[in-house]
């Protein structure tokens, strides 16, 4: 069975300070790893995904599959960077994906 | 590009009506859609897979005869909920799946069912 975990429901910075939302996964195979994010009032969209190893909107996730663990990471944190992020997993050929519960971030200013 | 829309934004209905759900790729063909529901305050859960020309593969523990899955063509899949309940109640995404596009799934922006 797949699974993803966000430890974090809630996390809060303030404008400039660095941020990790944190993912952990459990999968037999090899996983696809994915961060969607949720604006408000906005539908969900990918951010980025581990394969292409972009890093998007100055955020970025390295696979560590020792640990297994995806986390997010952006050095320093904007107020529009505020929203629900969620980690997502996909493993085999059928494309599914498992989503953790989501960390809603807010950037104070 | 890759845009997917859902109809009705929002909807209510009666206890022990049916309500259907269109999930529609505007601009590219999905081969594969999914259909996803999501409590408040809770994650997404993956419901069935909707496959174009082929029966739909739905997830352990739901029924595939309350939630019909219909996906007649490359660009809309359907989901109706029938008889519908108050416990059916929740927030309905959809995603779509662009082959063009490393399989990268794009979300529609949900429909709120409410069944009073």
């Amino acid at each position: 069975a797949q699974r993803v975990t966000q430890p974090e429901k809630l996390l809060s910075v303030f404008k400039g300070a660095p941020v990790e939302l944190k993912c952990n996964y459990s999968y037999s195979g090899s996983p696809e790893l994915f961060w969607y994010v949720q604006y408000s009032r906005q539908r969900l969209q990918l951010l980025l995904r581990h394969i292409s190893r972009e890093s998007i909107k100055g955020f970025t996730a390295d696979l560590n599959k020792g640990e297994t663990s995806f986390h997010l990471k952006k050095p320093f944190a904007q107020e529009e960077d505020s929203a629900m992020y969620y980690c997502a997993l996909s493993g085999g050929s059928n494309y599914k994906l498992t989503f953790g519960k989501g960390t809603l971030l807010t950037v104070n200013p | 590009g890759a845009v997917v829309s859902q109809h009705p934004s929002r909807v209510i209905c009666k206890s022990g009506t049916s309500v259907k759900i269109e999930c529609r790729s505007l601009d590219f063909q999905a081969t594969t859609m999914f259909w996803y529901r999501q409590f408040p305050k809770q994650s997404l859960m993956l419901m069935a897979t909707s496959n174009e020309g082929s029966k739909a593969t739905y997830e352990q523990g739901v029924e595939k005869d309350k939630f019909l899955i219909n996906h007649a063509s490359l660009t809309l899949s359907t989901l109706t909920v029938t008889s519908a309940h108050p416990e059916d109640s929740s927030f309905y995404i959809c995603s779509a799946m662009s082959t063009q596009s490393s399989y990268e799934q794009y979300f529609g922006p949900g429909t709120r069912l409410t069944v009073t």
